[in-house]
């Protein structure tokens, strides 16, 4: 059971480039979400997902897209690298019970937009 | 949307004291808080939360507490160690029409446990 699992952990991109930022989860769970995390700002939510095939935007969606084929996989695309996209990206899946949502995160990726 | 607010974003406190961290949150529909401790270059872990039918929750060293009518909720650590010093984060949830929940973040509180 290997939880939430982020590729690559490093990347450099250049201004302008896209890349996908791959997310995998074992849990079954049907809540996934993306989460970015800059100095002094708490982790903010990008985009996120109730089940395959639903996706919604979060906090801070512009510049990103996600799709959800699957219950497994959450990819965060980002279309044309800036900067400002300079963080570390979370991923997350979730599950409600008893009035709880179990969170688990991904070790994360750290991109560098230069 | 939901807004979560947390203070102190920095606290140092000796070996053995207690340290306490305070969050408010804007959305009275939230019902779930937990929090969550961040290790340098590691991801969040959560080490406690409480559900909004509840007013306090302790776990060992670590308790935390939720005044819904003010829309407070605070960590308190006590006897603490080195091995506490952290980011500790608040967050916030309710959850929306369609299922699903957003988790809100505090934007974190560095504390350090000094010898």
């Amino acid at each position: 059971n290997a939880g939430v699992t982020q590729t690559p952990k490093f990347q450099v991109l250049k201004t302008g480039q896209s890349m996908t930022l791959q997310c995998a989860q074992d849990m079954n769970h049907e809540y996934m979400s993306w989460y970015r995390q800059d100095p002094g700002m708490g982790l903010r939510l990008i985009h996120y997902s109730v089940g395959a095939g639903i996706t919604d935007q979060g906090e801070v969606p512009n510049g990103y897209n996600v799709s959800r084929s699957t219950t497994e996989d959450f990819p965060l695309r980002l279309l044309s690298a800036a900067p400002s996209q300079t963080s570390v990206y979370f991923c997350a899946s979730s599950y409600l019970s008893g009035g709880r949502y179990g969170y688990t995160f991904g070790s994360g990726t750290r991109l560098t937009v230069v | 949307g939901e807004n979560v607010e947390q203070h102190p974003s920095t606290l140092s406190v000796q070996e053995g004291d207690s340290a306490v961290i305070k969050c408010t949150y804007s959305d009275s529909a939230s019902n779930y808080f937990p929090w969550y401790k961040q290790e340098l270059g590691k991801r969040p872990q959560l080490i406690i939360d409480i559900r909004s039918n509840v007013g306090e929750k302790k776990d060992q060293r670590i308790a935390v507490t939720l005044n819904k009518t003010a829309k407070h909720f605070s960590l308190h650590i006590t006897e603490t160690q080195p091995e506490d010093s952290a980011v500790y984060f608040c967050a916030a949830t309710a959850p929306f029409t369609g299922g699903g929940n957003k988790l809100t973040f505090g934007t974190g509180t560095q504390l350090k446990v000094e010898l």
